[in-house]
């Protein structure tokens, strides 16, 4: 699975867009971009995911770069709840094995007030 | 909304006891995972489970660690003598297919070994 560059952490103010980026330049042809957020200590949460084509969904859209090397998860009305850890993570679906997802540290990403 | 429930919540077990946490996935998925989390650590993969046998697992999950779908509902892990190391919280997680974008995470157990 290709590796993902992510600031360590980012602050956005409530009510307004929360621009998370993702490096992924190593990303291979088959291998999709998925969101997954932890808030506090709980389980993971799905956000979103593609493969090229820009996706949103009543949580978040996903920008993905023609060149794919990169992307960008935007909340586009961020609030308190939103306060959490953001994982970005690449890797090619296969319903051999399962989404055995690779989580890297991610981005701390805190709502103020 | 469904969800996948994990029991317990926390566990404290004395180092070398064996120890069983269990879940209930989501009933129409098909692919069961067990994950792990150090304390300010990353989310870790362990094992991931279809068709009642193991589809793959990490370096983790030696043979101290064992997975079992004992009836149509419920999913162990078991640890078979704990060490302290393996403290973390236990993460469980179903998906409908392998395939499946969104895998659906429990709360979690915590497991203290002391």
């Amino acid at each position: 699975d290709a590796k993902t560059t992510q600031p360590t952490s980012m602050d956005c103010a409530e009510g307004r867009a929360a621009n998370l980026p993702c490096n992924h330049s190593t990303i291979s042809g088959n291998e999709y971009v998925y969101w997954y957020r932890q808030i506090h200590s709980q389980g993971p949460q799905y956000i979103i995911h593609g493969l090229k084509n820009n996706e949103t969904n009543e949580m978040a859209s996903l920008i993905i770069t023609e060149d794919r090397k990169s992307s960008t998860l935007i909340l586009p009305h961020a609030t308190l709840r939103d306060t959490a850890v953001y994982y970005c993570i690449v890797r090619v679906p296969n319903n051999n094995y399962g989404q055995n997802f690779v989580f890297g540290p991610g981005t701390r990403l805190s709502v103020l007030p | 909304e469904p969800e996948v429930t994990q029991t317990p919540s926390h566990q404290v077990t004395q180092m070398g006891q064996e120890v069983i946490l269990r879940c209930v996935p989501i009933s129409n998925h098909l692919y069961f995972y067990w994950y792990r989390q150090i304390l300010g650590q990353k989310v870790e993969f362990l094992v991931s489970f279809y068709n009642n046998e193991i589809s793959e697992k990490s370096e983790i999950f030696d043979d101290q660690f064992s997975v079992e779908r004992p009836d149509g509902s419920n999913f162990t892990l078991k640890i078979r003598s704990t060490k302290l190391e393996d403290s973390a919280m236990y993460f469980c997680a179903s998906s409908v297919t392998g395939f499946s974008a969104e895998a659906f995470f429990g709360q979690g157990t915590r497991l203290t070994v002391v």
